[in-house]
């Protein structure tokens, strides 16, 4: 079992409203991502962190920002929200090594969102 | 650059009859190759990775897949399938060449009949 948590699991907001999802691993690994994925599509990575104060965009362009304060906690936030947000936010983390690992992604439960 | 394909949207099979998932590669360095199940409102679960080694490799919930380099695939087997097994299937590489981070095929659709 990976031990990689999100909050909420579901949430439904207005338009223009400032969210965070939060996201937390007690495996103590350096890497952390956020994926989005709409229903039963393919995964689209639209953030990634090689550990403390480190933050990358990904290959999918997003108006959301992460942050890396602390090795254990990514949370991914909007500033203000719209109904083209509306999906599902997966969180994961691995293990980093460097450029050559074949360490494991494990991935958290996901957070549902629906912008209305 | 590597890429990830799963030529099949979705995959049918009669419950206890054998299962497979097709997955191909491409990387210029040597793969490192996963396969993940998603069930509904669920996030991904790992069931197995192939790193280097035995060619047959085998993962959770009786699922093995076997690595062919001379295909670049990485194909998941079952050999009797079961009604829970349905779900979406994605398969991922990372190459050493390009070690930063994941790739994930589109995802592959099984649904095993009763």
């Amino acid at each position: 079992e990976a031990d990689i948590y999100q909050t909420p699991r579901y949430l439904v907001i207005g338009t223009g409203k400032k969210i965070t999802l939060e996201c937390s691993q007690t495996m103590g690994h350096d890497k952390m991502y956020w994926y989005q994925q709409d229903p039963g599509m393919e995964l689209h990575l639209i953030h990634y962190s090689y550990g403390v104060n480190s933050t990358e965009k990904g290959d999918l362009s997003s108006e959301s920002t992460v942050s890396r304060i602390r090795t254990e906690h990514f949370p991914l936030t909007l500033e203000s929200a719209r109904p083209s947000h509306t999906s599902q936010y997966l969180c994961a983390s691995s293990e980093y090594q460097g450029i050559i690992s074949g360490n494991t992604i494990y991935f958290g439960e996901g957070s549902w969102l629906t912008v209305v | 650059a590597q890429s990830v394909a799963q030529p099949e949207d979705q995959v049918n099979v009669a419950e206890g009859n054998p299962l497979t998932v097709k997955c191909t590669y491409s990387v210029s360095g040597n793969p490192y190759l996963f396969w993940y199940v998603q069930y509904p409102n669920r996030g991904l679960q790992f069931l197995l990775k192939y790193i280097t080694g035995d060619n047959l490799v085998k993962g959770s919930y009786g699922f093995e897949a076997e690595f062919n380099k001379s295909q670049t695939s990485f194909h998941l087997k079952k050999p009797s399938a079961l009604v829970s097994d349905s779900a979406l299937y994605f398969c991922a590489v990372r190459d050493d060449n390009y070690g930063q981070n994941f790739v994930f095929g589109p995802g592959t659709r099984l649904s095993v009949l009763p």
